[in-house]
């Protein structure tokens, strides 16, 4: 079945350090694939997402590149702001399935 | 902006009370899931519902029920509520062909 693989956390950082979130995924056929962020006592929301191989997302300084060849999607920041700190979830969509497999969540904690 | 809304946020009960917990989206989604999240933040899909009169069981064998007897409104019923319960519960949606999904900020619950 579909599956995603994120890094572990917490990922600790300080102020406008560079970010990588590994995310790397199992499914058949082309998924589409996800970013969403949850921020201290809220619910997730779309970070950003790519729908085809090569395509990047990208929003609020976050970039992510579809990989077919290795399989992954991988997030990253130039400059990490104390505001960032959240949990990150990779997900994707594969084969017309309006339900996602999601990561397990990687929390990112900034400091000043 | 999404709209999809979530009571009540916190609650803490008793074991044994039925309790419901009230999801609803102005968007006009006609998909709607509950997820419930545990502490190490990974998501489980417990119910989702793909039109009105419509529901099925997700990944994660629950205890509760739902009901889609409006499209707006998806609520979430525990009959017999137990400490094994205590959680988060998200509740999203997404509209048509669309694989994003939109998230409540959850309710989090606590039997005692």
């Amino acid at each position: 079945g579909d599956s995603v693989t994120q890094m572990e956390g917490p990922v600790t950082l300080s102020e406008e350090a560079f970010l990588t979130i590994n995310c790397t995924y199992t499914a058949t056929g082309y998924p589409s694939l996800f970013w969403y962020v949850q921020y201290p006592g809220e619910g997730l929301q779309l970070l950003l997402k790519a729908t085809k191989a090569d395509d990047k997302g990208s929003n609020k300084g976050f970039e992510a590149t579809y990989r077919k060849e290795t399989t992954s999607f991988h997030l990253e920041k130039g400059s990490v702001q104390v505001s960032d700190s959240a949990v990150y979830f990779c997900a994707l969509s594969a084969g017309g399935s309006y339900i996602p497999t999601f990561g397990r969540g990687t929390s990112l904690i900034v400091h000043p | 902006e999404a709209d999809i809304y979530q009571t009540p946020r916190y609650l803490v009960i008793g074991t044994g009370k039925k309790i419901t917990l009230e999801c609803s989206q102005t968007m006009g989604h006609d998909k709607m899931y509950w997820y419930q999240q545990d502490p190490g933040m990974e998501l489980h899909l417990i119910h989702y519902s793909y039109g009105v009169n419509s529901t099925e069981k997700g990944d994660l064998s629950s205890e509760s029920t739902v009901s889609r007897i409006r499209t707006e409104h998806f609520p979430l019923t525990l009959e017999s509520a137990r400490p094994s319960h205590t959680s988060q519960y998200l509740c999203a949606s997404s509209w048509g062909g669309q694989e994003t999904q939109y998230f409540g900020p959850g309710t989090r619950l606590l039997v005692l």
